[in-house]
């Protein structure tokens, strides 16, 4: 079954770079979460969105913007990063907004 | 502010026991997800319930919402070491009724030795 697709899956920055995640959810998913996984910690919510609208918002720093495109895909873009940005950064999409999110690989974000 | 509250945080059992661990919330909400983890990989939905007393079961993992008491369970009945992961739960940030944000909680350490 096809799964939730993120690319890149590795990602080395600079600190005061920017970066750009992207995420292409299940066929039919018409619904994305952002969440943002620290070394050791539980996931944080960042973001989401629901047919194009932005739909939650969690402790996404300022620096961060997301967006979600007509073909449902999203795009998390961070910017100034900071060496505390380094994590995980899982995306999640479902069928209809409120059912069970399904996640993917994630991409594993280094900034130096 | 809603809390999600794991225990143990850290789990070391023998292969053929059972444990549980436990997951209080603070919300209202009458949803709860339970999540495996392996390192550095993705978050595996293991179990969705929805309401109160909802059971649900899968091989040796089974899992129990509490609405009233605010309480899920997920046992864990003789374990064998492929169980070993990091196990979350979650609740719906608000009612979940939109497309809200999940909040975990720390995540219970399982390790499962011979």
């Amino acid at each position: 079954a096809a799964g939730v697709i993120q690319s890149p899956r590795h990602l080395i920055k600079e600190k005061r770079e920017t970066a750009t995640l992207k995420c292409y959810p299940i066929p039919r998913h018409d619904t994305v979460y952002w969440y943002q996984q620290g070394p050791g910690q539980d996931p944080q919510f960042l973001i989401s969105f629901y047919e194009k609208m932005q739909s939650d918002k969690g402790s996404i720093p300022d620096r961060f913007s997301a967006q979600q495109f007509s073909d449902y895909h999203s795009e998390l873009n961070m910017s100034s990063l900071e060496l505390g940005d380094s994590a995980l950064y899982f995306c999640a999409s479902s069928r209809f907004a409120g059912t069970e999110a399904f996640f993917g690989q994630g991409t594993r974000l280094t900034v130096v | 502010e809603l809390k999600v509250e794991q225990n143990p945080l850290f789990l070391s059992m023998q292969e053929g026991k059972n444990y549980t661990i436990y997951c209080n919330y603070s919300t209202t909400s009458d949803r709860l997800y339970w999540y495996r983890q392996d390192p550095g990989k993705s978050l595996e939905s293991l179990f969705v319930l929805l309401s109160n007393g909802a059971v649900k079961q899968e091989g040796r993992l089974m899992a129990s919402l509490d609405t009233k008491a605010r309480l899920s369970t997920l046992h864990i009945t003789a374990a064998v070491h492929d169980l070993s992961a990091t196990y979350f739960c979650a609740v719906d940030r608000y009612s979940g009724g939109g497309a809200d944000g999940l909040t975990f909680g720390k995540g219970t350490h399982l390790i499962i030795q011979p």
